[in-house]
């Protein structure tokens, strides 16, 4: 098993770009959870997902979106970057309300 | 809103010696889990305790559930150098549901 797998792992961006960042599981999880990391302040819950077809939103969802449409893959659609995206985001999977596993990350810059 | 204060936010010890990282909120959880952080890398879950006043050793960690749910401790024991990185708390449960918080994390350094 690959477990949580995540792409890219390092980007950056120019403000007002788009870009999606990927996440997969192979361990047939129902949730996945896609968080943000900030100096200082764990890990911020952005948007969340119990399974396929379903999502909600987290502490911070503004300026993403997200979509479940299997449930294998969750990915996490910037709009349009802005330098307060700057960020390293993580992606994880869960069975039920359970241990979380997490995925590489994502190192994000926004100029 | 549900907050997770963890103490201290950084501690630099030398090996051999003991420490406690404390974890504290007014919500009530339905579990509590310590993650440990390595740089570069995500979480990596080392314990869940879900009854209140229990207490979970693993290996010189020792974890305790506050007796109403609402706070956490980790003691480590004769630190070592590999103990060195990110510790978080998360809260489960509770008033967010399926939502779990972070708190902000422990950075441990164990110097040789």
């Amino acid at each position: 098993n690959a477990g949580v797998t995540q792409t890219p792992k390092f980007q950056v961006l120019k403000t007002g770009q788009s870009m999606t960042l990927q996440c997969a599981q192979d361990m047939n999880h129902e949730y996945m959870s896609w968080y943000r990391q900030d100096p200082g302040m764990g890990l911020r819950l952005i948007h969340y997902s119990v399974g396929a077809g379903i999502t909600d939103q987290g502490e911070v969802p503004n300026g993403y979106n997200v979509s479940r449409s299997t449930t294998e893959d969750f990915p996490l659609r910037l709009l349009s970057a802005a330098p307060s995206q700057t960020s390293v985001y993580f992606c994880a999977s869960s069975y039920s309300n359970n241990e979380q596993f997490f995925g590489p990350g994502t190192r994000l810059t926004v100029l | 809103t549900q907050l997770l204060e963890q103490s201290p936010q950084f501690l630099s010890i030398q090996e051999g010696e003991n420490l406690t990282v404390y974890c504290n909120s007014s919500s009530v959880f339905s579990s509590l889990q310590w993650y440990r952080q390595e740089p570069g890398e995500g979480p990596v879950l080392l314990v869940t305790v879900v009854t209140g006043g229990e207490v979970k050793k693993l290996k010189r960690l020792t974890f305790q559930f506050g007796d109403a749910r609402k706070d956490s401790s980790l003691h480590i024991t004769a630190a070592q150098p590999g103990d060195t990185g990110l510790y978080l708390c998360a809260g489960v449960g509770g008033t967010g549901g399926f939502k779990t918080i972070f708190g902000a994390g422990t950075r441990l350094f164990v110097k040789a």
